[in-house]
């Protein structure tokens, strides 16, 4: 039973898009929400995260939408270019339960020239 | 900055064969994690240690011990290899069990059971 729930599986996306990925969350208790990226053969990499008393963060063409009363949380890559093609991985933690990371399934990027 | 370091990169064992995947950080972290990686499923967590002398298990702890003797060291260990473990394991560390704080993961090893 995965906790964390991602969608779609798969995307891709032409040079120029926004590439949306969405997660949704049982738990009511997660209080933090990390996205983490990886590059084939790499190991993911903490990309941007958001806390649940804010709606929307935002570090350059990346954004996280956070939606506490649907229990769910997005990722937007705006302007996406090929160097953005990789796996993305939402997750989700909560202080009760020791702070262990609860991963998606993972969507695969790819973005198209 | 070596950061995590995972040996070997590629595994190939037969059935009930044992080996122990290598963990190392140089970043003097307290919190260490094993996980693993299939399609699909996205990271599962396996066992986790908040220090020297102190692990627990995680998500799916069956099938693997682990132990930390040292703060740099989280070896995972597979006793007796299955088909089932078949997958791609990653090393992760972060400073501090606290909320919030940055997962650094390995470059992953990549493990087939025939």
């Amino acid at each position: 039973q995965q906790q964390v729930k991602q969608s779609p599986q798969s995307l891709i996306v032409q040079k120029g898009g926004i590439s949306i990925i969405n997660c949704a969350y049982e738990n009511t208790a997660f209080d933090y929400f990390p996205w983490y990226q990886q590059f084939p053969g790499k190991g993911p990499a903490l990309l941007i995260a958001i806390r649940p008393d804010v709606s929307e963060k935002k570090e350059g063409r990346f954004t996280i939408s956070f939606n506490k009363s649907a229990k769910q949380f997005s990722l937007h890559i705006m302007d996406s270019q090929p160097g953005d093609s990789a796996t993305y991985f939402c997750a989700a933690s909560t202080k009760a339960a020791g702070n262990k990371l609860t991963f998606g399934g993972g969507t695969r990027v790819l973005v198209k020239p | 900055n070596a950061g995590v370091t995972q040996t070997p990169k590629f595994q190939v064992l037969k059935t009930g064969q044992s080996m122990t995947l290598q963990c190392a950080q140089d970043m003097n972290h307290e919190y260490m994690s094993w996980y693993r990686q299939d399609p699909g499923m996205g990271l599962r967590l396996i066992h986790y240690s908040v220090g020297a002398g102190i692990t627990d298990q995680g998500e799916v702890p069956n099938g693997y011990n682990v132990s930390r003797s040292t703060t740099e060291d989280f070896p995972l260990r597979l006793l007796s290899a299955a088909p089932s473990q078949t997958s791609v394991y990653f090393c992760a560390s972060r400073r501090g069990p606290g909320n919030g704080e940055k997962l650094f993961f390995g470059s992953g090893t990549q493990l087939s059971v025939l």
